[in-house]
């Protein structure tokens, strides 16, 4: 079972809309998790972390953070063509890498 | 302020020889983590080096090797490469004083080709 699990997507959404993206964890020690954002043939760029249950929002980015359920997510208010990217979800002491989920944001 | 710089950018070896990646942590940062990131995947931990030593290790044979220099700096070296050793190999420094679990600032990574 892999420890963090995203949906590879592709996600699509239409400028402006809001982008939901999903990750569950098995680890229930995990503490603290992150969301990067890749684009194609870049680095990960770390986006927002979060380390306590309920909600932290930062610009057009909210994370949100159950660890009873073991689920993490990531909403884009607003979003745009230039948000297109795979998103990374990550947790746990090593910090454990999903397979990210690819959001297309159409004009 | 320079982030986290990696070379070589690109590289293409042989099966069987060995390679040295570099990188240089973003200032201020003390402890850098190496990752390996195949093609439509996430990134794996390799290791993390603080204070010039192993902190932790991911599920990688010990063909790969790491050294952290009294500058922060780092190397990542793997041995005896496998076709299979072939992807984006990234660096990431963090402040965390060798600390799990804190934002990491990844490099724009170095791209391994085993022919």
């Amino acid at each position: 079972q892999k420890e963090v699990e995203q949906n590879s997507g592709p996600l699509s959404v239409p400028e402006g809309a809001i982008a939901s993206l999903n990750c569950t964890y098995s680890d229930r020690g995990s503490q603290s998790f992150f969301w990067y954002r890749q684009y194609s043939g870049k680095s990960p760029e770390l986006i927002m972390f979060i380390y306590s249950n309920g909600d932290k929002e930062d610009g057009r980015f909210t994370a949100q953070l159950n660890k009873a359920s073991q689920y993490v997510s990531l909403l884009i208010r607003d979003s745009q063509p230039s948000d297109s990217a795979t998103y990374l979800c990550a947790g746990g002491e090593k910090l454990v890498f999903g397979t990210g989920t690819r959001l297309l944001v159409s004009p | 302020d320079a982030g986290v710089t990696q070379s070589p950018t690109h590289l293409i070896k042989t099966r069987g020889q060995q390679v040295t990646l570099r990188c240089s942590p973003k200032s201020g940062h003390d402890t850098v983590s190496w990752y390996q990131q195949a093609l439509g995947q996430g990134p794996q931990f390799i290791f993390q080096y603080y204070e010039e030593e192993e902190r932790q290790r991911g599920n990688f044979p010990d063909r790969f090797s790491g050294h952290q220099f009294p500058n922060y700096s780092s190397e990542l070296n793997v041995n005896a490469l496998l076709l299979g050793d072939s992807a984006l190999y990234l660096c990431a420094s963090s402040p965390g004083q060798g600390a799990l679990g804190s934002p990491l600032h990844f490099g724009n990574g170095t791209r391994l080709t085993v022919t």
